[in-house]
């Protein structure tokens, strides 16, 4: 299985802040990552596709990168409602695998 | 706009059988392909399997054993067997649509809001 390394695991920051999310694979995965945002008690929700490309409706201050194994998720400007958990997820290959998620707090 | 819910027991007893389904409304289980993930609490997401709308099927092997995923496409729900279940099974499930865009990208793109299945005696 492609295991999947998120860091940090938890991340305090102020709305209008700039956040960033690392998401790591153990094998090159090319760009076959996708990004979820899952809020408290709720189903997760699909945010990036192919490592950058945004879901439509997604909010422009979201954006995705890398390739291979190594990769990013970016809040330009922290809003209250993106205050949440997010995972990455790998679909190179099954078993698909998740990562353990980053938990975005208020600080 | 399509929705997914899922319906199932609530409580199972160790080593029974999990029940799930997952009824898709304001759209056609046709031509796409579907899932289930799992979510014990506090934890991270876990993959169980993939069926199409013709019924082929693709399963974590680590519970492969034990799962089988199913449709009924006359009512437009497709569903999991989760056999011999333990506490660790006990997790919040999901169903999705699993949507793959050309070339070859895959993503759930519409979840269900999940149902807590607890296996306890």
């Amino acid at each position: 299985d492609i295991q999947m390394t998120q860091s940090p695991s938890s991340l305090s920051a102020s709305v209008g802040d700039r956040v960033t999310i690392t998401c790591r694979t153990s094998q090159n995965i090319s760009i076959y990552l996708n990004w979820y945002q899952q809020r408290p008690g709720k189903a997760p929700k699909f945010l990036i596709y192919a490592s950058s490309s945004l879901e439509s409706g997604v909010p422009s201050r979201f954006s995705g990168g890398g390739s291979g194994t190594d990769f990013t998720l970016t809040i330009s400007s922290l809003q209250v409602e993106d205050f949440a958990t997010y995972y990455c997820q790998q679909s190179y290959t099954t078993p698909l695998t998740f990562g353990g998620g980053t938990m975005l707090e208020i600080k | 706009q399509v929705q997914l819910q899922e319906s199932g027991p609530g409580l199972v007893k160790p080593s029974e059988t999990l029940s799930l389904t997952c009824t898709i409304s304001g759209g056609s289980i046709n031509s796409y392909f579907w899932g289930w993930i799992r979510q014990p609490a506090g934890k991270g997401l876990e993959w169980i399997g993939r069926i199409s709308s013709i019924g082929s099927t693709n399963y974590n092997p680590s519970l492969r054993s034990r799962v089988t995923m199913s449709l009924d496409t006359s009512k437009n729900q497709f569903s999991l067997n989760l056999r011999s279940v333990t506490v660790a099974d006990t997790a919040v499930y999901y169903c999705a649509r699993d949507l793959k865009r050309l070339p070859n990208y895959w993503y759930f793109d519409l979840w269900g809001r999940g149902t807590l299945i607890t296996v306890s005696s």
